[in-house]
């Protein structure tokens, strides 16, 4: 029972690089998240997906792009990693609306130097 | 617009002690309640939710979450702790809306022998 997967789960960048960080999942759920965790500030969104073929802004995505590649693939994309993009990234999907709970992946800890 | 604090950002406390994890919320309009566990290099799992009903919410690992509405608080208790509940704990809030989440800060939770 895979969940939310989140590839890669480590890396490190030189500033000015660009990568994508992949999540997909297989619980037919429509919205998926990415979120960015740093120490003492919790979780904030960078951007969501409230169904398929859409993509919206959340708190922090200065410096993000994403993609909703299909119903399960969503991804995030760094196009000139800077440092303070240093963070450890989670992906969330839920089947949507205020009620349901999001389901996390393990998250991907990039480092950028 | 929403927002999310836990009043302690660390709290240790003795196995077999009973242990009180603080969250208030400010918000315009009716929310739902959310605590998350974060063991160490894993993602977030749903300890338990308030949607409406009963203030009194029951979840896993013998955790439970009161939400009051005149004191805008939804505090995670424990009666009796154990070292494998060392973890983060993330209290969170969203509306009725698109489903997004708005983090607290976390709390660590260190259970000592």
């Amino acid at each position: 029972n895979a969940g939310v997967t989140q590839t890669p789960k480590f890396q490190v960048l030189k500033t000015g690089q660009s990568m994508t960080l992949q999540c997909a999942q297989d619980m037919n759920h429509n919205s998926m998240y990415w979120y960015r965790q740093d120490p003492g500030m919790g979780l904030r969104l960078i951007y969501y997906s409230a169904s398929e073929g859409t993509t919206d802004k959340g708190e922090v995505p200065n410096g993000y792009n994403v993609s909703r590649l299909n119903k399960r693939e969503f991804s995030l994309r760094l196009e000139s990693a800077a440092p303070s993009q240093t963070s450890v990234y989670f992906c969330a999907s839920s089947e949507g609306g205020g009620r349901r709970p999001q389901h996390f992946g393990d998250g991907t800890r990039l480092s950028i130097l | 617009a929403q927002s999310v604090t836990q009043l302690d950002s660390q709290v240790p406390v003795f196995e077999e002690a009973p242990v009180e994890l603080r969250c208030n919320y400010s918000s315009s309009v009716s929310v739902y309640l959310f605590w998350y566990v974060q063991y160490p290099n894993q993602g977030l799992q749903l300890l338990l939710k308030y949607l409406s009903g009963s203030t009194l919410v029951k979840g896993i690992n013998g955790f439970e979450a009161e939400f009051n509405k005149s004191q805008t608080s939804f505090h995670l208790r424990k009666p009796s702790v154990h070292i494998s509940d060392t973890a983060e704990y993330f209290c969170a809030v969203s509306d009725s809306q698109g489903g997004k989440l708005i983090f607290g800060q976390g709390t660590e939770l260190s259970v000592k022998p």
